[in-house]
C-alpha cells in the first residue's frame, strides 16, 4: 500500500530561523498534498496544500515545494515564531481503486521554536 | 458554530464495553471520515462514507461500525472495547469524495480503556 515517510520527526530552532520538513511518498497517482498543524491536545488543521499541477505555493511564512518526479514535497517556514511550535503532518492522496479521497499521513514533525 | 462537533470530548470505560462516539457537520459537506490517532500520535484513516454510503473500509476491526442517518452525521459504534482500542479519535469532512478536496476536523474524543 502507499506510505508517506516524514522527516525529521522533531526539529528545534530558534526564534527567527528557518525550519523545513520534508515528506516522500510511494504512489505516483498522488495528486494532492496538504500539510497539517497540530497543537497539544487539539484538531489537526489544514495550514497549506499543493496540487500536482504545481511545483511551488507560498502563503506569508509557508511555502509547500513538489517534486513530482522525485515523489517529495517539503514544508518551509520562515521566520519562526514561538506560536509555530505543534506537531506538523504531510500527507498525500491516494491515487487508485476509488480511494481518491482518502488522505495517508506521515508520521509527524514536533516542532519546538526557542525564544 | 464549530464546523465539525464530535461529543463526547472525553470517554474512560472499561474493557469489554460497548461505546458510541458523534459527529456532525454544519458545512454542507458529502463526505464524512473517521482517524484513529495513537499514542505516538500516528494519525490513521479508518472509515470514509460519502452521501451516507460507506465507501472505504480501511481494514478496520468489525468491533467498529460507522452509521451515517445522514450526510451531516456520522457516528462510531464500537463493541467489546479493547485496550488497544484507547487513542484519540477525530471525525473530518470534506466537499465531496476526490482529490483535492481539504479535509476539516473536528476536536476530537479521547477514548480510555481501563
Amino acid at each position: 500500500g502507499e506510505n508517506v515517510e516524514q522527516h525529521p520527526s522533531t526539529l528545534s530552532v530558534q526564534e527567527g530561523d528557518s525550519a523545513v520538513i520534508k515528506c516522500t511518498y510511494s504512489d505516483s497517482a498522488s495528486n494532492y498534498f496538504p500539510w497539517y498543524k497540530q497543537e497539544l491536545g487539539k484538531r489537526p488543521q489544514l495550514i497549506i496544500d499543493i496540487r500536482s499541477n504545481v511545483g511551488e505555493k507560498k502563503d506569508q511564512r509557508i511555502a509547500v515545494t513538489l517534486n513530482k518526479t522525485a515523489k517529495h514535497f517539503s514544508l518551509h517556514i520562515t521566520e519562526t515564531q514561538p506560536e509555530d511550535s505543534a506537531v506538523y503532518f504531510c500527507a498525500a492522496s491516494r491515487g487508485y481503486g476509488g480511494s481518491q479521497g482518502n488522505l495517508i499521513f506521515g508520521k509527524g514533525t514536533k516542532l519546538s521554536v526557542k525564544p | 458554530d464549530t464546523a465539525v462537533s464530535q461529543t463526547p470530548k472525553y470517554l474512560v470505560t472499561q474493557m469489554g464495553n460497548d461505546k458510541s462516539i458523534k459527529c456532525e457537520q454544519n458545512l454542507g459537506h458529502d463526505t464524512m471520515y473517521w482517524y484513529k490517532q495513537d499514542s505516538k500520535k500516528f494519525l490513521k484513516i479508518m472509515f470514509s462514507y460519502n452521501n451516507k454510503e460507506l465507501i472505504i473500509n480501511e481494514t478496520v476491526p468489525n468491533r467498529f461500525s460507522p452509521k451515517s442517518p445522514d450526510k451531516a452525521h456520522l457516528n462510531l459504534h464500537i463493541n467489546s472495547l479493547e485496550l488497544g482500542d484507547s487513542a484519540v479519535y477525530f471525525c473530518a469532512s470534506s466537499q465531496d469524495w476526490g482529490d483535492h478536496q481539504p479535509q476539516h476536523f473536528g476536536d476530537g474524543t479521547r477514548l480510555s480503556i481501563l
